[in-house]
């Protein structure tokens, strides 16, 4: 059974970095296709696609977030990892981790659950 | 960047009835389009990819159809758990660049 779980805090406060991290199970980052991906979506409004880390170590980002969005990967932990530099109140979303499996279905099959963060001072 | 339009917004529609939600892209798609389910509180869940092939465990009165710029996910007879909201999304861009149709509300009539 494919799972993923992100971790974060709640909340971060303008101008800092916020991590986060998704830990994932039944399947490995290092398989050839396996991708994960972060999703975001402010409340009440649609979804956001930011990143993407494949099982190459390939990297890829949204154009209007790159220059503050970094993905990474820990092959040994089931984990990636997301930062996001100089957070806004506009940065107030749910975020979410995604499995895409390429030449799969290319989708994201398995979402987690989501983790809420609130941006304020 | 590719932009997705959901048409409509809002659909009102009673059980059992037929829904039919409509997605268009900007530009060229080929069949690189999903469709997913989202009920408050909860992540999105994936229906369709490939534009008209079912993910596993999903239904068979959900179908989709359509291919380049215009693309269609039709409930063939709505069950109360399906009121949702529902995203396009293509994934045809390389390298990768994501987008997300700003989504249709498919509420009880």
């Amino acid at each position: 059974q494919v799972t993923l779980r992100e971790s974060g805090p709640a909340l971060v406060k303008p101008t800092q970095t916020l991590t986060l991290t998704c830990t994932f199970s039944g399947f490995s980052l290092s398989t050839s296709g396996m991708c994960v991906s972060w999703i975001r979506q402010p409340p009440g409004k649609a979804l956001e696609w930011l990143a993407r880390i494949d099982w190459d170590d390939d990297k890829y980002y949204s154009t209007s977030l790159k220059t503050r969005l970094t993905i990474s990967k820990d092959t040994s932990k089931n984990q990636v990892v997301l930062t996001m530099t100089n957070m806004d109140p506009v940065d107030t979303a749910t975020y979410y981790c995604a499995r895409i499996v390429v030449a799969g279905t290319d989708a994201f099959d398995i979402w987690g659950q989501g983790t809420m963060v609130t941006v304020s001072s | 960047e590719i932009v997705m339009t959901q048409s409509p917004a809002t659909l009102s529609v009673s059980p059992g009835e037929r829904a039919t939600l409509s997605c268009r892209a900007s530009q060229s798609v080929s069949s690189n389009l999903a469709w997913y389910q989202q009920k408050p509180g909860q992540a999105p869940r994936l229906l369709i990819y490939g534009a008209s092939t079912r993910a596993t465990g999903i239904p068979a009165r959900f179908s989709g159809s359509g291919s380049g710029t215009e693309f269609t996910l039709t409930i063939s007879s709505l069950q109360s758990e399906d009121f949702a909201v529902y995203y396009c999304q293509q994934y045809n861009n390389w390298p990768p660049k994501y987008t997300f149709g700003q989504g249709t509300k498919l509420e009880i009539k």
